[in-house]
């Protein structure tokens, strides 16, 4: 079966610090994969996404590249900011089963300080 | 568009009460999906439909939980008889018929069961 695997947090930065949170993923078809943020009471929000290997996604600075020979979609941002605090999750939708519901990581808390 | 809307953000109710959960799709989406987000557990996907039909349940915990899509703009979730474990906040997304599976989510409906 499918899933994603995302590394624990909490991660804790400092202000302007480069930031990676590290996903990997199994899926039977070919996946599309996404990042997704969720602030403090809110809903899951689409960060970026990548839909074929070598793909890369990216919006508001960060980016995440599909490598399909690694099974990976890592997170990257180069200078975290304050307001960048909140949980990440990983997460794929295999098209090739046709299944359009998506699976999810268990989430990466990130804290961002001043 | 308003995004997906759920009703009501907040529910307290006592065990043993029903509990019924609201929510509005993306016009023109045609694939809605129920979510639910627990700390021990992550994002579970309960339910998930296409063009109002229960595509896979298998998520759904128990013969308690029941959902229903009577047409294309409306979704319910229902748990009777409610029980404290199932205290968590219950998302729901819904997706476009066409292209990649992106889904977008409402803020959420944080049950509590006392």
């Amino acid at each position: 079966g499918n899933s994603v695997t995302q590394m624990e947090g909490p991660v804790t930065l400092s202000e302007e610090a480069f930031l990676t949170i590290n996903c990997t993923y199994t899926a039977t078809g070919y996946p599309s994969l996404f990042w997704y943020v969720q602030y403090p009471g809110e809903g899951l929000q689409l960060l970026l996404k990548a839909t074929k290997a070598d793909d890369k996604g990216s919006n508001k600075g960060f980016e995440a590249t599909y490598r399909k020979e690694t099974t990976s979609f890592h997170l990257e941002k180069g200078s975290v900011q304050v307001s960048d605090s909140a949980v990440y999750f990983c997460a794929l939708s295999d098209q090739g089963t046709g299944r359009r519901a998506l699976t999810f990581g268990s989430g990466t808390r990130l804290q961002v300080q001043p | 568009d308003a995004g997906v809307i759920q009703s009501p953000r907040h529910e307290v109710t006592e065990m043993g009460q029903e509990v019924t959960l609201r929510c509005k799709p993306i016009s023109g989406h045609n694939s809605l999906f129920w979510y639910r987000q627990t700390m021990m557990r992550g994002l579970e996907l309960l339910i998930y439909f296409n063009n109002n039909v229960p595509i896979d349940d298998s998520g759904m915990p128990e013969d308690r939980f029941s959902a229903k899509m009577p047409n294309a703009s409306f979704s319910t979730l229902k748990i009777q008889p409610s029980e404290p474990r199932d205290s968590a906040v219950y998302f729901c997304a819904s997706s476009p018929a066409a292209g990649d599976t992106e889904a977008f989510f409402g803020q959420g409906t944080r049950l509590t069961v006392v």
